[in-house]
């Protein structure tokens, strides 16, 4: 079973700085199959990015995928109001079929 | 636009059951494969059912699995969660997500909640 650790578990910052938050997996895995999720307070998950770097329909290239093998990062250029919420890292495959990063907080400093 | 949306959700008992759905605006419904996603109250998510299209492909994560049943049917765009014996541990927010781009959830419902009480 793949593990995912996300860092920090919370990053505060203000509006118009860069966030870069870090996602490992327990062991090598396919850059195909590690996706990146945000979840704004009392909603439902966004897909961000997918296959490592593939934004997702309608995500603004503020949002960057990057990484490979056991180490993988999402870089918010400037952080916009909407973009404090919880981020969540995703790997497909093996059992269980999805697994899920325990998530990064980026909060208001 | 693309939509999914979850109902059923209810305040049951331990020990109890309960059916949520997931109904789908979209007419090509049957092509995608879906999924059910929880969170439990001030925690992380947590995948728990996939179901091919066609239906014949299931896979459940180890704490559900001969507990709750993912089912779909493709004619009434409707994908369903029947959960049976019931534990406090299963309180949540159920989502159903859809796998779109590969090997991942593009399109989410807004959640039903489930709470297991006395």
């Amino acid at each position: 079973e793949i593990v995912l650790t996300q860092s920090p578990g919370t990053l505060s910052l203000s509006p118009g700085e860069r966030a870069t938050l870090s996602c490992r997996a327990s062991q090598s895995v396919s850059s195909n199959f590690l996706a990146w999720y945000r979840q704004k307070s009392g909603q439902a998950p966004r897909l961000l990015i997918y296959g490592t770097s593939n934004r997702a329909t309608g995500i603004p290239d503020r949002f960057t995928g990057s990484g490979s093998g056991t180490d993988f990062t999402l870089t918010i250029t400037r952080l916009e109001p909407e973009d404090f919420a919880v981020y969540y890292c995703q790997h497909y495959g093996g059992s269980p079929l999805f697994t899920f990063g325990p998530g990064t907080k980026v909060d208001i400093k | 636009e693309v939509q999914l949306v979850e109902s059923g959700g209810a305040v049951v008992q331990p020990g109890g059951s309960l059916r949520i759905s997931c109904v789908d605006s979209k007419l090509t419904f049957r092509a995608y494969h879906m999924n059910w996603v929880r969170q439990a109250p001030g925690k992380g998510l947590e995948w728990i059912a996939y179901i091919g299209g066609g239906t014949t492909t299931i896979y459940y994560a180890d704490s559900v699995k001969g507990r709750f049943t993912i089912s779909r049917d493709n004619d009434k765009k409707s994908l369903y969660l029947q959960m049976n014996s019931l534990r406090a541990e299963d309180t949540a927010v159920y989502y159903c997500a859809q796998i779109g781009q590969p090997y991942a959830l593009d399109v989410w419902g807004q959640g039903t909640t489930v709470t297991v009480s006395s």
